[in-house]
């Protein structure tokens, strides 16, 4: 059975570092093709993709966040990570973490709601 | 950037209506995904590989297209796929969701 879990601050501050944890089980990110996703949506609004990080350590971002994401994996202990600096109002959202093997996200995890205020 | 267009925006249908939810690409794709989010929840994968259904959908649910089109159809529209549909764009870095369609019951 394969869940995931994500977990966070709850609330900060703008400027501050957003560090974001994803808990999982039910698979490996060392298995050949896996590979877990950030995503975020605001209050009301839509999807957008954040990151990607692969079994061999691959990693791709979205370009609009100006080099202000960092994703990383622990594999032994099955989690996911993935960092926002220079966090703004902006980025207050629920983010959510997912599997991905082969066909896109097919695992999502409940989200994690992460408000930016002064 | 691939830009995905979601059409339209909202749509209301009676039970046992005939659905058609849209997603329109700025460049081609290889293949397209849908998810289903019902509100106060996660998104669920719908459809993979552009017809695909995940496990659990109802037959009443298919998807098509190519290139730079693609739809999601609903044989017959029931209560329980009220629900907002976005559409995800795998072929190319950086990863696209749609806009979504909010699917609502007349």
């Amino acid at each position: 059975q394969v869940t995931l879990k994500e977990s966070g601050p709850g609330i900060l501050q703008p400027s501050q570092t957003l560090s974001l944890t994803c808990t999982f089980s039910g698979f490996s990110l060392s298995t050949y093709g896996m590979g877990v996703g950030w995503i975020r949506q605001p209050s009301g609004k839509g999807l957008e993709w954040l990151a990607n990080i692969w079994w061999d350590d691959d990693k791709y971002y979205n370009p609009s966040l100006k080099n202000r994401l960092t994703i990383s994996k622990d594999t032994s202990n099955n989690q996911a990570f993935l960092k926002i600096t220079n966090v703004d109002t902006a980025d207050t959202a629920t983010y959510y973490c997912a599997r991905t093997f082969y066909y896109g996200y097919n695992y999502w995890g409940q989200g994690v709601m992460v408000t930016v205020s002064s | 950037e691939i830009v995905l267009t979601q059409s339209p925006t909202t749509m209301a249908a009676s039970p046992g209506e005939k659905v058609t939810l849209n997603c329109l690409a700025s460049s081609s794709v290889s293949y397209m995904n849908w998810y289903q989010q019902k509100s106060g929840a996660s998104p669920k994968l719908w459809i993979y590989g552009t017809s695909n259904l995940a496990s659990g959908v109802p037959n009443r649910f298919s998807g098509s297209g190519s290139g730079t089109s693609y739809s999601l159809t609903i044989s017959s529209m029931e209560a329980e796929d009220v629900a907002t549909y976005y559409c995800l764009q795998l072929s190319s870095y950086p990863w696209t969701f749609g806009g979504g369609t909010k699917l609502e019951l007349k």
